[in-house]
């Protein structure tokens, strides 16, 4: 059974950069028939897809956070980390990794249980 | 990018009744790679249904998915108690990045 679990600092200055990482265990995030995905839902809000990180690392991220994002992988430690820069009040949120399935057109079939975080001075 | 609407925002109906919500894409959703996912308070989306049909392991047949090209239907034929919910559409039919719908709250009449 595959699990993922999200961690990092559940508070972050504005202007500073957010740094969370996924760890995955049951499984190896050096399968090729996997994409590994970051997502976040705003307090009372719907699901923004964030991007993704393929093992030969080739990422794609979403345009409209593209100039901030920055995903990576550590295949030795089974994690996959984001990197979120010049934060506002708006990137607050809950943050989640997930598996993607299906190839290049993917589907998220497993999930960590999220993370909050909260941008604040 | 593909905009999903979902409707309607919110559903209010009884245990024992059949929902169904529905989904709407701005254009063509290629190969029907649209996924629906429910979410409860405090919990991360769970994957039900992939490919507009195809239902998840483990998720029961009393879910099931239907609709091609821009339109998208997620039906529970028969409410448990459990099924009272948030529910999210996603599109992956296109490159990234892939977009979900807003969400339909199914709440308990």
């Amino acid at each position: 059974q595959v699990q993922l679990q999200e961690s990092g600092p559940g508070l972050v200055k504005p202007s500073q950069t957010l740094s969370l990482t996924c760890t995955v265990s049951g499984g190896s995030i050096n399968s090729g028939s996997y994409y590994w995905s970051w997502i976040r839902q705003p307090a009372g809000k719907g699901l923004e897809w964030i991007g993704r990180i393929y093992i030969s690392g080739s990422t794609n991220y979403n345009p409209s956070l593209k100039s901030r994002v920055t995903i990576s992988a550590d295949t030795s430690k089974n994690q996959f980390s984001l990197k979120l820069s010049s934060v506002t009040a708006a990137d607050t949120a809950v943050y989640y990794c997930a598996r993607c399935i299906g190839g290049w057109y993917c589907y998220f079939d497993y999930w960590g249980q999220g993370t909050l975080v909260t941008v604040s001075s | 990018e593909i905009v999903l609407t979902q409707s309607p925002g919110t559903l209010s109906l009884s245990p024992g009744e059949r929902a169904t919500l529905s989904c709407r894409a701005s254009q063509s959703v290629s190969s029907s790679y649209l996924a629906w996912y429910q979410q409860k308070p405090g919990q991360a989306p769970r994957l039900l249904i992939y490919g507009a049909s195809s239902r998840a392991t483990g998720i029961p047949d009393t879910f099931s998915g239907s609709g091609s090209g821009t339109d998208f239907t997620l039906t529970i034929s028969r409410l448990e108690p459990e099924d009272f919910a948030v529910y999210y559409c996603q599109q992956y039919g296109s490159s990234p990045p892939y977009t979900f719908g807003q969400g339909t709250k199914l709440e308990i009449k």
